[in-house]
């Protein structure tokens, strides 16, 4: 158990939907990563948060968005939701920034129908 | 912003043999490499990192080497074991200190 916990594990929605996955980092961690892995596919940074700050943006599209909380959860907001946004995403978090281990989540595996 | 390149994508060994995965960066101001083994249906899991101050660091079976010159890093995995069979990640730490991941390489190790 990495101590990073995804909810929910699995999200089947329609075209067209929003959805909102939620990650509660490991006690005492401030930064939070989103990843997504599409099948067989590496891993696409989105964003990175900083003690509620956004510290990073990397390939997030534009109907994606993010925040972190005051206690630190954080929240991936998906809108209009495509085909193509079928994947699953991964939260980590880190104890500072990039230089520190990062630890993974379960994930949320996401499936637009 | 960084960009990490992996290779192979996928790699087959006999059981005791051993593997090796190779990565370049390209950013020079990266200064944390991690290497982290994703098993079917879980989360990356970090199993080794090394920072730009040394050049090579061992931990059992697996040992993962630097040059910061070459921009390039390799994890290295002796005596292979069935276990052993999972996607492994390079990552590199870009200009804001977030991490940027290679495209994996899939390990199997024939029994």
């Amino acid at each position: 158990d990495s101590g990073v916990t995804q909810t929910p594990k699995h999200l089947i929605t329609a075209t067209g939907q929003r959805v909102t996955l939620r990650c509660s980092p490991r006690s005492g961690d401030l930064s939070v990563y989103w990843y997504q892995q599409s099948l067989d596919q590496g891993l696409q940074f989105l964003i990175q948060y900083y003690n509620g700050e956004e510290r990073a943006k990397g390939n997030i599209l534009e109907r994606f968005s993010a925040q972190q909380f005051p206690d630190l959860h954080s929240e991936l907001n998906l809108s209009s939701l495509e085909l193509g946004d079928s994947a699953l995403y991964f939260c980590a978090s880190s104890a500072t920034g990039g230089d520190t281990e990062a630890f993974f989540g379960q994930g949320t595996r996401l499936t637009v129908v | 912003g960084e960009n990490v390149e992996q290779h192979p994508s996928t790699l087959s060994v006999q059981e005791g043999d051993s593997a090796v995965i190779k990565c370049t960066y390209s950013d020079s101001a990266s200064n944390y490499f991690p290497w982290y083994k994703q098993e079917l249906g879980k989360g990356p899991q970090l199993i080794i990192d090394i920072r730009s101050n040394v050049g090579e660091k061992k931990d059992q079976r697996i040992a993962v080497t630097l040059n910061k010159t070459a921009k390039h890093f390799s994890l290295h995995i002796t005596e292979t074991q069935p276990e052993d069979s999972a996607v492994y990640f390079c990552a590199a730490t870009g200009g804001a200190n977030n991490l940027f991941f290679g495209t994996g390489t899939r390990l199997t190790v024939i029994p």
